[in-house]
């Protein structure tokens, strides 16, 4: 089946350095990715939406300034936390749609745990 | 609307026993709803899917069930077993391969 890779599965950081996450699509094109965030014990929130060649979709209360999104090919989606503190720390889930697959659609990454000190 | 952040219930089950697993989704626009199940540290795991266009779907020793009407869907998992245990999340969409919302979140633990 289709694989999404995510790395780094964890990182710790300084508050204050920015943390780059990548998400990668192993054997499809994906047109469209989506980062979800998770609290400790609670649900997947979604971002923002991921579009290659252009500028990413944010939800509402997502500061696009923080979270930088870019997703320059077809293969790759890298979120940017700017200037990280410590609640910012959490799990950060990326997924790929595969455009045309049948069944299941989206395809999610193994996520990063992301630590701020 | 968005999930808010709530701590997940829990529900708890013997080997062997059946679960049930219920979640209430937001958007009666929504068209299309997938079951997850998230082992701890881990990605959202495909389970099982359904089209608004459908009450029932069943794979292997699981069984989604869709109530428009009041908007529920729910998870049935048979014989449950102790790798079962994970949280079990719905999530729904308009387009199949759209941005998912995801629900609430059940902590399932199995005892042996």
């Amino acid at each position: 089946g289709a694989v999404v890779s995510q790395h780094p599965s964890w990182v710790i950081c300084k508050s204050g350095t920015s943390v780059k996450i990548e998400c990668r699509s192993l054997d499809f094109q994906a047109t469209t990715m989506f980062w979800y965030r998770q609290f400790p014990k609670q649900s997947l929130m979604l971002m923002a939406t991921s579009n290659e060649g252009s500028k990413a979709t944010y939800e509402q209360g997502v500061e696009k300034d923080k979270f930088l999104i870019n997703h320059a090919s077809l293969t790759l989606s890298t979120l940017t936390v700017t200037s990280a503190h410590p609640e910012d720390s959490s799990f950060y889930i990326c997924s790929a749609n595969r455009p045309g697959y049948r069944g299941e659609k989206l395809f999610f990454g193994s996520g990063t745990q992301l630590s701020v000190l | 609307g968005e999930s808010v952040g709530l701590h997940l219930p829990t529900l708890s089950v013997q080997e062997g026993d059946n679960s049930i697993i219920n979640c209430a989704y937001s958007n009666s626009a929504s068209d299309y709803f997938i079951w997850y199940k998230q082992e701890s540290g881990k990605g959202p795991q495909f389970i099982i899917d359904i089209r608004s266009n459908m009450d029932k779907r069943q794979g292997q020793r699981v069984t989604v069930l869709l109530n428009k009407t009041v908007k529920h869907l729910s998870l049935q998992i048979a014989a449950t077993q102790p790798g079962d245990s994970a949280v079990y999340f719905c999530a729904e969409t308009r387009n199949q391969g759209g941005k998912l919302i995801f629900g609430q979140g059940t902590e399932l633990s199995v005892k042996p």
